[in-house]
């Protein structure tokens, strides 16, 4: 089943501007986590958040989660051009395997 | 150290036909997901393994397909007799034990029924 629904489900912005995407899930986690794919590609692993963590960074970056409200946001700064691809939001709770959403499809416009 | 690598990237099967998919996770790990996606969806779950064992296949079809993770070689996934509507992009991921940094994913193999 889908645990983590992504929104909104296309965004797209001009290069510079920042780019928000939000998810949210439906049960307690361990763990929630972001991944990038382009085109065609596989996933890639961007960025890991704690449940007991509220904030974190890695670059461009910024993730944020909301337990209470069983939300994260995902923040890219300053876009750029290579940043077009689907983001995903999953979900880890104890040693189940990842559930993803559906995802983000961001374009930024050069 | 390579990745996770699956092959083949691409397979065309005629309805019916048998298809065989691989994946090599990366050196080190011994936990492998399958994942399908369908175009414009999000990855669902399929499979879960270690080494000679199934650890949870909750999101595998009850029929024609089936997985496999020897002690020797590479991750098997495996759809007997095909049809159109198994069309779809299959990736696998690895993680060492506790998935604590997250999955590493291979780059996927396009499934086309024909």
């Amino acid at each position: 089943s889908q645990q983590g629904e992504e929104d909104p489900q296309a965004l797209s912005i001009q290069e510079g501007e920042n780019a928000t995407m939000n998810c949210s899930y439906k049960t307690s986690i361990n763990n929630l986590q972001w991944y990038r794919q382009n085109s065609g590609r596989g996933l890639v692993h961007l960025i890991l958040i704690r449940s007991n963590e509220r904030e974190k960074h890695s670059g461009r970056l910024r993730v944020t989660l909301d337990t209470s409200k069983k939300s994260s946001s995902l923040l890219i700064t300053a876009s750029r051009a290579a940043d077009t691809a689907s983001y995903f939001c999953a979900t880890n709770s104890g040693n189940t395997p990842l559930v993803f959403g559906k995802g983000t499809r961001l374009s930024v416009i050069a | 150290n390579a990745g996770v690598m699956q092959n083949p990237r691409h397979l065309v099967r005629r309805r019916g036909q048998e298809a065989r998919l691989r994946c090599s996770p990366m050196k080190g790990h011994s936990h492998v997901y399958w994942y399908r996606q369908l175009p414009e969806e999000g990855l669902k779950f399929m499979v879960y393994l270690q080494k000679e064992n199934i650890i949870d296949e909750s999101g595998m079809p009850k029929e024609r397909f089936s997985a496999e993770f020897p002690k020797e070689g590479p991750s098997i996934l495996r759809i007997q007799q095909v049809v159109r509507g198994d069309s779809a992009a299959y990736f696998c991921a690895s993680s060492p034990p506790g998935q604590v940094n997250g999955y590493t994913f291979g780059s996927g193999t396009r499934l086309t029924v024909v």
